[in-house]
């Protein structure tokens, strides 16, 4: 089964740091750009950022530029997304989905369930 | 507020078609395909339709994608209570550093 799993969500002090993780099985993981998107609670849903196949192209929403990187490791099947200077507005839960087609794309499939990151004193 | 727009609910009675439009410029729905995905209460966002009228396999033909230079069009014939859910369009926005853009969603209530 293609699937993607997310983790590493929590509640974290504004300031804090956090580290999510996206485990993918049932495709080569290698082969496609991946993808994380947030949704807070109550809005829409927000693309935040991609990455190439090889982790050579990386490309943000200008509200996380500069305070998150997502990484990937094909040998481990794992994508992650580190999470610096968080604030409230950062508040959210937190996808990932293999994207198509690549950067230049909003065809996602699958999405994980998503991990909850909540950022409060 | 989105870039993307859509209207904030939908309803219809079962066995009705509905439609769900999504509205953007031409740096977005005007020159990129549009994606839409269905969430229900409580679970992952689902691809529906891809590349503005394609659906994935396993997607009833009850559902259809359509655009028009700077709108998209979802629709959804016959209607069935399992399709009460939020519905989101997706589009790759071209202006300044790029980026995907997601309408604020629709959530549709089967009556």
């Amino acid at each position: 089964e293609v699937q993607v799993v997310e983790s590493g969500g929590g509640l974290v002090q504004p300031g804090g740091s956090l580290r999510l993780s996206c485990a993918a099985s049932g495709f080569t993981f290698s082969s496609y750009w991946m993808t994380w998107v947030r949704q807070a609670p109550g809005k829409g849903l927000e693309w935040v950022a991609n990455i190439k196949q090889d982790g050579s192209e990386k490309y943000y929403v200008d509200s996380v530029k500069g305070r998150f990187t997502i990484s990937r490791d094909n040998a481990k099947n794992s994508l992650y997304l580190q999470m610096n200077s968080l604030t409230a507005e950062d508040t959210a839960v937190y996808s990932c989905a293999r994207t198509w087609s690549g950067y230049l794309s909003g065809w996602f499939d699958p999405w994980g369930q998503g991990t909850l990151v909540t950022v409060s004193s | 507020q989105s870039v993307l727009t859509q209207p904030p609910s939908a309803s219809g009675t079962p066995g009705q078609r509905v439609t769900i439009s999504c509205s953007g410029s031409s740096s977005n729905i005007g020159s990129n395909y549009v994606y839409w995905y269905q969430q229900l209460p409580g679970t992952a966002p689902k691809l529906l339709i891809y590349r503005n009228n394609q659906r994935p396999s396993g997607v009833p033909d009850r559902f259809s994608g359509s655009k028009s230079g700077t709108s998209a069009s979802l629709a959804i014939s016959g209607l069935r209570s399992e399709d009460e859910a939020y519905y989101h369009c997706a589009v790759w926005d071209g202006s300044l550093s790029g980026r995907v853009l997601f309408g604020g969603g629709t959530k549709l209530t089967v009556l």
